[in-house]
């Protein structure tokens, strides 16, 4: 069964700095879609960005994007110029027919 | 469309009841999948739906737990004999399951139980 592990449960930043959130995963598929979703505090989840695994192009979303390393089943999420927005719990998720999610990172943005 | 919609948001009930949650998937979308979250954890996978069809049940889903969707539009997840474990908040999330938005989930508010 495929796992996904985000190793770091809180993170905090000041606001407008930079920040990475990471995510590893096991699988022995070669096609497959990875994503991250943002859980904003009592809201529901949305998606932030996706990636698909035969791209070897990172996917970027604005001030969004992944650092996406197949071989070593590495997934990050890179955050520029952070908002007090962008508080919320991250969820790194990988797809099998269903999503398989992470145990989120809580990110705090502060002014 | 107004997205993904559960209901009840909120349930309160005590150890023994049977309780029912309902979600609207977005029209379009044929795919439907239940999730468990609870307090500072990542979503767990319960089941999923395409169409009608049960496509496949977490292991996590014991025997007090059972899902429909009829007519292949709105689902119910019903749980049998409710216990404190069962305490969490329940999201429904619903996708296409071909072309470009295949598998992006988008997710309900959620419905949370409380079980005393």
């Amino acid at each position: 069964a495929q796992t996904v592990t985000q190793s770091q449960p809180e993170m905090s930043v000041q606001e407008a700095e930079t920040v990475t959130l990471s995510c590893t995963y096991d699988t022995s598929e070669s096609n497959y879609y990875l994503f991250w979703y943002k859980q904003p505090p009592s809201r529901q989840m949305i998606l932030v960005i996706r990636q698909e695994a035969y791209k070897q192009q990172n996917a970027t979303e604005n001030r969004f994007s992944v650092n996406f390393q197949k071989a070593a089943k590495s997934f990050s999420l890179k955050i520029s110029d952070s908002q007090l927005g962008d508080t919320a719990m991250y969820f790194c998720a990988f797809e099998d027919q269903k999503l398989v999610f992470g145990q989120g990172t809580r990110l705090t943005i502060n002014p | 469309d107004t997205g993904v919609s559960q209901d009840p948001r909120h349930k309160i009930t005590k150890r023994g009841q049977n309780v029912t949650f309902r979600c609207d998937p977005i029209s379009e979308h044929n795919r439907l999948y239940w999730y468990r979250q609870t307090l500072g954890q990542g979503p767990e996978f319960l089941t999923y739906f395409q169409n009608e069809a049960q496509l496949e049940k977490s292991r996590l889903l014991s025997d007090r737990f059972s899902a429909e969707r009829p007519k292949g539009s709105f689902s119910t997840l019903e749980i049998q004999r409710t216990e404190q474990g069962d305490s969490a908040m329940y999201l429904c999330a619903s996708s296409f399951s071909r072309g470009p938005g295949a598998n992006v989930l988008t997710f309900g508010a959620g419905s949370r139980l409380t079980v005393l």
